[in-house]
């Protein structure tokens, strides 16, 4: 079962920023935030992770609470072709055994950026 | 550079066929998983490969499902006697051994009728 709760959609105005949340109440030490985003008919595509910080990329900005139980990505400017659904994703660090390779997803957040 | 590729792209089989779904994953990378995705469902883990290393088995839904990946690189993944519920986009990835990112194929579209 995931380990993340997102709502099941969200709207955004293009050019505006999006801020999708999720929860993971239960996250571990070891685990990180990962997260992915699927465009129609197409295979995931990784966004950005983080441990504890909040980090930045070209894509995207994580930002995790002090408590590690909730985080929200952000993308800055949200053009239509961000429209896609985004996945929050628990993951093991290097040392979660087997469990350190596979995503589970659960049913993410589907973006809708509008004109 | 090369994306990972899958195919066929599309399979369309009859129940109790078997089929093979191919994945070729980016050159070097030595991580391999297969996921699945049914009509409105999220994401389901299948397998996962890591260079030598037994493959973690514990996400293929029953005995008909197994997959070999050969010389550390291709991967097949083998449906046997195939079911309507079988009907889904299997999906490939892989990252390099301690990488963060997955990066995943386009998927075959599997129909059985």
């Amino acid at each position: 079962d995931a380990k993340t709760t997102q709502p099941p959609s969200m709207d955004c105005a293009e050019g505006r920023a999006a801020n999708l949340p999720c929860n993971h109440s239960t996250i571990s030490g070891n685990e990180y935030v990962y997260w992915y985003r699927q465009i129609h008919s197409q295979g995931p595509q990784y966004i950005i992770h983080g441990l504890k910080n909040n980090e930045t990329n070209e894509m995207a900005s994580l930002i995790i609470t002090e408590d590690r139980k909730s985080s929200t990505l952000i993308l800055p400017h949200a053009t239509l072709r961000d429209t896609a659904v985004y996945y929050c994703i628990v993951r093991a660090g290097l040392g979660g055994g087997t469990s350190y390779g596979k995503l589970t997803f659960g049913q993410g957040t589907i973006l809708t950026v509008h004109p | 550079g090369a994306g990972v590729s899958q195919s066929p792209s599309n399979k369309v089989t009859e129940k109790g066929k078997d089929v093979e779904l191919r994945c070729d994953p980016i050159s070097g990378h030595t991580a391999l998983y297969w996921y699945r995705q049914s009509l409105g469902q999220g994401l389901e883990f299948l397998i996962y490969f890591q260079g030598n290393s037994a493959p973690d088995k514990s996400g293929l839904p029953s005995d008909r499902f197994s997959a070999e990946r050969t010389g550390g690189s291709v991967s097949t993944l083998t449906i046997q006697r195939t079911q309507q519920e079988d009907s889904a986009v299997y999906l490939c990835a892989s990252s390099p051994r301690f990488g963060n990112e997955q990066f995943f194929g386009p998927g075959t579209r599997l129909t059985v009728l």
